[in-house]
């Protein structure tokens, strides 16, 4: 079966770009999530999606960070524009319903130059 | 206060040997879920094993068992006849409201295991 879909696996980019992070969660999975991970700060949620819908931004750091779920198998996360301190691994996970575990993707391991 | 504490940032285990890291949670909720998943040098996150706060008896999957003991708030992983291939970062993770629609996950800090020959 395949797993949740993360593209691309690393990003450089410079400050000021806009970046565009990819997932696609594991079919028939209902929620997905969003996830950045730092040395400093650990595995923080940014934000999580039921049925496509955002349910829970409160993670999300600032109005530079914004995600969609524009169907069943496709999310995006974007920040624009980017900056030095947004350099993280970016995961996304999904689950399915009741006590179901959150299935991670590879991640995406962002450099802001 | 810290939902998940994680007291071993790093942990030694000779090969073959059986190995105990140690989570400790905080909540008032009844309902709750606990998880534990794996971080090799490459990155994933794996998921290894889950227990249910309503589970009577401590899960296992494969070489992994979970000890947990509710009234002391504890599940700590235990992972039996270690590999090398078992060096890692092991996260314990916790969900609370698990059946009443809570959906977030909270993490620990991570305890870094290494396996030597």
């Amino acid at each position: 079966d395949a797993g949740v879909i993360q593209s691309p696996r690393h990003e450089v980019t410079e400050m000021g770009q806009e970046v565009t992070l990819r997932c696609k969660p594991i079919s028939g999975h209902d929620y997905l999530f969003w996830y950045r991970q730092t040395m400093m700060r650990g595995l923080e949620l940014l934000i999580y999606f039921n049925n496509n819908v955002p349910i829970d931004d409160s993670g999300m750091p600032e109005d530079r960070f914004s995600a969609k779920m524009p169907n069943a198998s496709f999310s995006t996360l974007k920040i624009q524009p980017s900056e030095p301190r947004d350099s993280a691994v970016y995961f996304c996970a999904s689950r399915g319903e009741g006590n179901q575990p959150q299935h991670f993707g590879d991640g995406t391991r962002l450099s802001i130059l | 206060a810290q939902k998940i504490t994680q007291t071993q940032p790093g942990m030694f285990v000779q090969e073959k040997e059986a190995v105990t890291l140690d989570c400790t949670y905080d909540t008032s909720d009844p309902s709750y879920g606990l998880f534990w998943y794996k971080q090799p040098s490459s990155g994933e996150m794996i998921f290894l094993i889950y227990q249910g706060s309503y589970d009577q008896q401590n899960a296992t999957e494969g070489r992994y068992s979970l000890n947990f003991q509710k009234a002391r708030k504890s599940a700590n992983l235990v992972i039996s006849a270690s590999q090398l291939g078992d060096s890692a970062m092991y996260f314990c993770a916790m969900r609370e409201g698990i059946t009443g629609g809570g959906n977030k996950l909270t993490f620990g800090t991570g305890t870094q295991l290494k396996v030597e020959l």
